[in-house]
């Protein structure tokens, strides 16, 4: 099983949608969570931090469900500008280890 | 926010050359850098954790010897591709964590575009 596991999409959903994606992880010791997102032939940038209450951003919300080890992102009222591939992130129990996951591939049409 | 640069952009190469990709932290010491390596439609790959004045530490499978990583300073690691081969065509973007309120955030560079011929 991977560390950390997203489905691949890709979604493709209509603008002004509304889009959630899951991710999994299998430490039960990850201690930080983060969504990133990235552009193709782009490097990654942070998108937002997950923490254990929940945390909006405008139009994102983040989830954390430690019991069922699992991260979520929603995205609300979607914009063509939103197609990009999202990546959860998972820093694990060791000091240093940062997981990626193979990527969620988002395309929104007009 | 935190700025990380790399440099080139992108490089084209003939097989058997030696290339070397620099990461720099622009506006903060970074402790920790990355290197990571993204093939076509795939995920990041971590290759290796380099802290400032010490070795690196390679992931399963690179090959230290190949991917030689130079951390001389809180502000610059650098990769080197020695005789590199047209399978180590790829994405090789760096990243860097800083100290005190940094350390939990990795900062990207933009990434280095290497193809070899």
């Amino acid at each position: 099983r991977k560390e950390v596991e997203q489905d691949p999409g890709p979604f493709n959903v209509p603008e002004g949608a509304t889009v959630a994606f899951n991710c999994t992880y299998s430490n039960s010791a990850s201690q930080s969570f983060f969504w990133y997102r990235q552009d193709c032939r782009k490097e990654p940038k942070l998108l937002m931090s997950v923490y254990s209450s929940g945390n909006e951003d405008g139009r994102f919300t983040a989830q954390l469900n430690r019991a069922s080890q699992y991260i979520s992102l929603l995205i609300r009222d979607s914009k063509l500008s939103d197609s990009a591939t999202y990546l959860c992130v998972v820093k694990g129990g060791s000091a240093s280890k940062i997981i990626f996951g193979s990527g969620t591939r988002l395309s929104i049409r007009p | 926010g935190a700025v990380v640069s790399q440099h080139p952009s992108r490089v084209i190469c003939k097989s058997g050359t030696s290339v070397k990709i620099e990461c720099r932290s622009l506006d903060f010491q970074a402790t920790t850098m990355f290197w990571y390596r993204q093939f076509p439609k795939q995920s990041l790959m971590l290759m290796a954790t380099s802290n400032e004045g010490s070795k690196a530490t390679y992931e399963q499978g690179v090959e230290k010897d190949k991917f030689l990583i130079n951390h001389a300073s809180l502000t610059l690691s650098t990769l080197t591709v020695t005789s590199a081969h047209p399978e180590d065509s790829s994405f090789y973007i760096c990243s860097a964590r800083g100290a005190g309120g940094l350390t939990d955030t990795q900062y990207f560079g933009p990434g280095t575009r290497l193809t070899v011929l």
